[in-house]
């Protein structure tokens, strides 16, 4: 299968843990997208990469949230010191360079925080 | 700012009845739009997409979408709905890379 891969699929965790969550885009897409969805939501848009480089964040992304894509292939989303509030379906998505590209999601992440 | 309203949460048809879902979308300049669908359980897939070339957009699975400027709409279409198409349905502007979703059609399809 040559999607965009997410792991780990589920995530239960107390309230005040660290979680990482890594995602694997399509191979030759150098855009890569962070989303978060709420229940009844539509996915609201996190922060993207260009091959290594984050060129955006949005203002949902708090200071206990980062995220990476060390050598431009696979990203990791990382919460500190998680809260209930944090519970959600996080979301990765790929796309290549050019105009107009569409963007293709993975199955993502559903996060619980207790 | 560009935005995206979907005008209704649930819509419910039988099948072999057509289907509209509407959508409504706010951009400072022409923008590209996207109809999304999720299946419970799995990931978001692309139906279909307007870049501005033809403003009638034809899409996977018999669906099909016509940009209209002056009433800055969107709506998607397909004339016979199949019980496979009960799903659920996001409207989506591109802003720089950045989508913007809007808040989702659940359809569902009656026997």
């Amino acid at each position: 299968d040559t999607g965009v891969s997410q792991n780990p699929r589920h995530k239960i965790t107390k309230r005040g843990q660290n979680v990482t969550f890594r995602c694997d885009p399509i191979s030759e897409h150098n855009r890569l997208y962070w989303y978060r969805q709420t229940l009844g939501q539509g996915p609201e848009f996190l922060t993207y990469f260009q091959n290594e480089a984050q060129l955006e964040k949005s203002r949902l992304l708090s200071d206990r949230f980062s995220a990476e894509r060390p050598k431009g292939s696979f990203s990791t989303l990382e919460i500190q010191r998680t809260e209930q509030g944090d519970s959600a379906m996080y979301l990765c998505a790929s796309s290549s360079t050019g105009g107009f590209s569409e963007q293709y999601f993975g199955p993502g992440t559903r996060l619980t925080v207790t | 700012a560009q935005s995206v309203t979907q005008l209704d949460s649930h819509v419910s048809v039988s099948e072999g009845t057509p289907v509209l879902l509407r959508c409504n979308y706010s951009s400072s300049y022409s923008p590209s739009l996207f109809w999304y669908v999720q299946h419970p359980n799995k990931g978001l897939q692309l139906l279909l997409k307007y870049t501005s070339a033809a403003t009638l957009v034809k899409g996977i699975n018999g669906f099909e979408a016509e940009f209209k400027k002056s009433e800055t709409s969107f709506h998607l279409t397909k004339p016979s709905a199949h019980m496979s198409d009960a799903a659920e349905y996001f409207c989506v502007v591109d802003n720089f890379n950045k989508f913007y979703f809007g808040s989702g059609t659940k359809l569902n399809v009656k026997p």
